[in-house]
């Protein structure tokens, strides 16, 4: 089964840019039925999805953090990417990378049924001077 | 604010029978995608409990069942245990992901 695995700082300082690196094991980024998100939780909040890639390198965001999301693939490493510009307060969240169920028929692949059935353990950032 | 409302809060006995709603609208549920629902106990990461509405991933106790019904998707929790005290979240899609604010549930 799937296991991912998110790093990267745990600081970071306000109006810099926040990024992490999800690394996936006993599975290929490459798969054509999953995509790969990203997952935030402020402190003792609710879920708020950040985004998604596909292998390809097609991407789709949350429209409230679009301006400011870069989600990237690096199939060579079997990792996926998120950098997070302009960091306030706000974006002090435990964050998590999940895999993405998608769905592919005998001739093509699409985005969907949307759910995550994979995730990794969080990685708590700070935004701080 | 999400657009898919759930309580903040449901409690119940060992042994009794809970449920938690996901009320969304014509956009998201009603529209026909699918709602899942995620098991988050303290300190670990969202754990995939109903997707696609009904279906329980292998591993889940039957006592954790979902439906539907009009723009207002619920989760079932039978048998209520200790060990179910956690927080509790739908998702559904509506032009983008979208979670439900959560559901504290207390084991009394």
């Amino acid at each position: 089964q799937l296991q991912l695995q998110e790093s990267g700082p745990g600081l970071v300082k306000p109006s810099e840019t926040l990024s992490l690196t999800c690394t996936v094991s006993g599975g290929s980024i490459n798969s054509r039925t999953y995509y790969w998100a990203w997952i935030r939780q402020p402190p003792g909040k609710g879920l708020e999805w950040i985004g998604s890639i596909y292998y390809s390198g097609s991407t789709y965001y949350n429209p409230s953090l679009k301006s400011r999301v870069t989600i990237s693939v690096d199939t060579s490493k079997n990792q996926f990417s998120l950098r997070l510009s302009s960091v306030t307060a706000a974006d002090t969240a435990v964050y998590y990378c999940a895999s993405e169920v998608g769905y592919c028929s005998s001739t093509s692949c699409y985005r969907g049924p949307y759910y995550f059935d994979y995730w990794g353990q969080g990685s708590l950032v700070t935004v701080s001077s | 604010q999400s657009v898919l409302t759930q309580p903040p809060s449901v409690s119940g006995a060992p042994g009794q029978r809970v449920t938690i709603s996901c009320t969304g609208s014509s956009s998201n549920i009603g529209a026909g995608f699918a709602v899942h629902w995620y098991q988050q106990l303290p300190g670990t990461a969202p754990q995939l409990l109903i997707y696609d509405n009904s279906n329980r991933p292998s591993g889940v106790p039957d006592r954790f069942s979902g439906s539907n019904s009009g723009t207002t998707a619920s989760l079932a929790i039978t048998g209520l245990q200790a060990e179910d005290e956690a927080d509790y979240y739908c998702l559904s899609f509506d032009s983008s992901l979208v979670f439900g604010g959560g559901t504290k549930l207390t084991v009394l």
